[in-house]
């Protein structure tokens, strides 16, 4: 069973516009949702992250929504770049447990 | 520089034999994780290790060994009771194990495939 739901699978955006990349989860538990980015032929690297404590979180062109009620939350990539082109990765933990549980993964093409 | 190196990148196994990937890590982390990487499937857990001689199963242990006897090494073998290891194989590592809310370092991983 998918703990961690995201959508879509794929993504392709033009060139200085907003991506958004959506997660889902069940487990009430969770209070850890960090975003990873991979490169082709690359291990994910950590971009940003979220605890529930908050609603949002902005680092530079990358923002973390968060909506605790409805267990989901979002990655908005502003004035998107063709060097952003990447797959990206939800995952959520907890903090009393023993593992992250990524999800499915988006592939993101942004078109000069 | 500080980092995680897996290798080989590229890995091919034959029916029936077991192969083992390496993972070195020289950040001075405790814990250390595998990670199998499928197309559509996200990353899923296959063994983790909270601190030198002592690691635990994650999702999909079977047909998977691993053995930590050096805090910079965690070697996972894939033996031939796994019948579908064609997959991305990735090691990764974070500063301690608090039960969650670590930054995972990750390789570059390694491409296995079946001859």
């Amino acid at each position: 069973q998918q703990q961690v739901k995201q959508s879509p699978q794929s993504l392709i955006v033009q060139k200085g516009g907003i991506s958004i990349i959506n997660c889902a989860y069940e487990n009430t538990a969770f209070d850890y949702f960090p975003w990873y980015q991979q490169f082709p032929g690359k291990g994910p690297a950590l971009l940003i992250a979220i605890r529930p404590d908050v609603s949002e979180k902005k680092e530079g062109r990358f923002t973390i929504s968060f909506n605790k009620s409805a267990k989901q939350f979002s990655l908005h990539i502003m004035d998107s770049q063709p060097g952003d082109s990447a797959t990206y990765f939800c995952a959520a933990s907890r903090r009393t447990g023993n593992q992250f549980y990524f999800g499915t993964g988006t592939s993101l093409t942004v078109i000069p | 520089d500080g980092g995680i190196t897996q290798s080989p990148k590229y890995l091919f196994r034959k029916e029936g034999q077991n192969v083992t990937l390496s993972c070195e890590q020289n950040l001075n982390h405790d814990a250390m994780y595998w990670y199998r990487q499928d197309p559509g499937q996200g990353l899923r857990l296959i063994y983790y290790s909270q601190i030198v001689n002592d690691f635990q199963k994650g999702d999909i242990a079977e047909g998977y060994s691993v053995s930590r006897e050096k805090k910079e090494s965690f070697p996972l073998t894939v033996t031939s009771a796994q019948k579908n290891p064609t997959a991305f194989y990735l090691c990764a590592s974070s500063i301690g194990w608090t039960g969650g809310g670590e930054k995972l370092f990750f390789g570059s991983g390694t491409q296995l495939s079946v001859l």
